[in-house]
């Protein structure tokens, strides 16, 4: 099974922030590597595909980036809706793997 | 509109089984595999397996082989999850998601590569499991 790693487990910051998330891939994946949204009680709703493809209607602030075993999602100008817990999925093969989850919650 | 609904919140007694519900609408049912995919309190999500609506072709990982069924009724849109042998350890709120394809260019093949990822969920199921 491919693992997938995320860090930090958690991020404290602040409305017009920018912050950066950080996935490891225990193999190459070849850029199919997705990011996910999950806020409290919800299911996780997708904000990119292929690495650096915005869903539609995801905010331009959201981008990816990253190639083999290591991508970032960087959120520029944090805005109240964005605190959340994030996840990193990849759908090179199955099992699907997630990572284990980056926080970010109001400094 | 376009969405997959979950049947409701279960409880069970370890050894029993659960079943979950989840019924697609406003899109072509038959088009998209639906997985299913759990997630225990403050864990990550764990994936259990998908169904093919076209075809009922099925695919489960290894951890849940031989525990989990997953079926589909075209005529009704609906996919089902069967977990049996419950332990305490399968207490998670269980998702449907529809897998999507999505076209992109990728350096590694030089070309065009697809790409699923789970494009909408079910609002979830909580499945506990307490003697």
């Amino acid at each position: 099974d491919i693992q997938m790693t995320q860090s930090p487990s958690s991020l404290s910051a602040s409305v017009g922030d920018r912050v950066t998330i950080t996935c490891r891939a225990s193999q190459t994946i070849n850029r199919h590597l997705n990011w996910y949204q999950q806020k409290d009680g919800k299911a996780p709703n997708l904000l990119i595909y292929a690495v650096s493809n915005l869903q539609t209607g995801v905010p331009p602030r959201f981008s990816g980036s990253g190639s083999g075993t290591d991508f970032t999602l960087t959120i520029n100008s944090l805005q109240p809706e964005d605190f959340a817990t994030y996840f990193c999925q990849q759908s090179f093969s199955t099992p699907r793997t997630f990572g284990q989850g980056t926080k970010l919650d109001i400094k | 509109q376009v969405q997959l609904v979950q049947s409701g919140a279960d409880v069970k007694k370890p050894g029993a089984s659960v079943e979950v519900s989840c019924k697609a609408s406003g899109y072509s049912f038959n088009r998209e595999s639906i997985h299913w995919v759990r997630q225990a309190p403050g864990q990550r999500p764990e994936w259990l397996g998908c169904i093919n609506t076209g075809n009922g072709d099925t695919k489960y990982s290894q951890k849940f082989q031989g525990r989990v069924t997953m079926t589909g009724d075209t005529t009704a849109t609906t996919v089902y999850m069967e977990l049996r042998s419950l332990t305490s350890e399968d207490t998670a709120v269980y998702y449907c998601a529809r897998e999507w394809a999505y076209d992109f260019w990728s350096p590694y093949l030089g070309g065009l590569d697809t790409i699923d990822p789970f494009d909408m969920w079910g609002q979830g199921t909580m499945v506990t499991v307490s003697s």
